[in-house]
């Protein structure tokens, strides 16, 4: 069965640190890769999508994602976070259609 | 940017009750969604919605579940009668087209039965 897995359900890192996001899937095929983020009282906003081509994509906020095909990851990192990056971070995968299934979220505190 | 409105945040009803979770969507999209997440597991998908009827659902998507647009106001999900397992957040999704990228969601109602 498809499937999105976020092992880490929460992280917390200091200002101005690097930041990684694991992200595994499980589909048949290569799906469509999404990374979302939540911040408190609002909705989901897109940070990045990856379709095809180049592994790493960039996204807002100096927000990247590299693509692995070997290990069935789309891992998230950013080089130095700020307290705003506080957040709950959605991975979510599609076959091609609308479709999305997410990982359960990990919920990221950036402490000052 | 474009905003899918959600309220209210939270909705609390006693088992067996009707709720009716309103969404305003993006002005222009033609595909309205809904998604469930219970407390610390995935958001899963429940029903696509498009020029008036139902698309695609899901195993979620119980027969005690509806969902209309009437004259192109609020997206709605109807869930009568409720029970202890429907608690959780509902999340609204709207987009012009039929692709993912283009998903926009709302942040969410609560809803809590007891």
């Amino acid at each position: 069965a498809q499937s999105v897995t976020q092992p880490d359900a929460r992280v917390t890192v200091s200002e101005g640190a690097s930041l990684q996001l694991r992200c595994k899937y499980s589909y048949s095929a290569t799906p469509y890769l999404f990374w979302y983020v939540q911040y408190p009282r609002q909705g989901l906003q897109l940070l990045l999508k990856y379709y095809s081509g180049d592994p790493v994509v960039q996204g807002v906020n100096g927000f990247e994602a590299e693509f692995s095909k070997s290990n069935s990851s789309f891992h998230l990192r950013k080089a130095s976070v700020h307290w705003s990056d506080s957040a709950v971070y959605f991975c979510a995968a599609s076959s091609g259609s609308w479709q999305l299934i997410f990982g359960s979220g990990t919920q990221l505190t950036v402490m000052p | 940017g474009p905003k899918v409105l959600q309220i209210p945040s939270h909705q609390i009803i006693d088992m067996g009750q009707m709720v009716t979770l309103n969404c305003d969507p993006v002005s222009n999209h033609l595909y309205f969604y809904w998604y469930k997440q219970i407390l610390g597991q995935q958001m899963e998908f429940l029903v696509n919605f498009y020029n008036g009827k139902v698309m695609e659902k899901s195993k979620l998507f119980k027969d005690q579940f509806s969902v209309e647009r009437p004259d192109g106001s609020y997206f709605t999900l109807k869930i009568q009668p409720t029970a202890l397992e429907d608690s959780a957040v509902y999340f609204c999704a709207s987009s012009l087209g039929q692709n993912a990228e283009t998903l926009y969601f709302g942040s969410g109602t609560r809803l809590t039965v007891l």
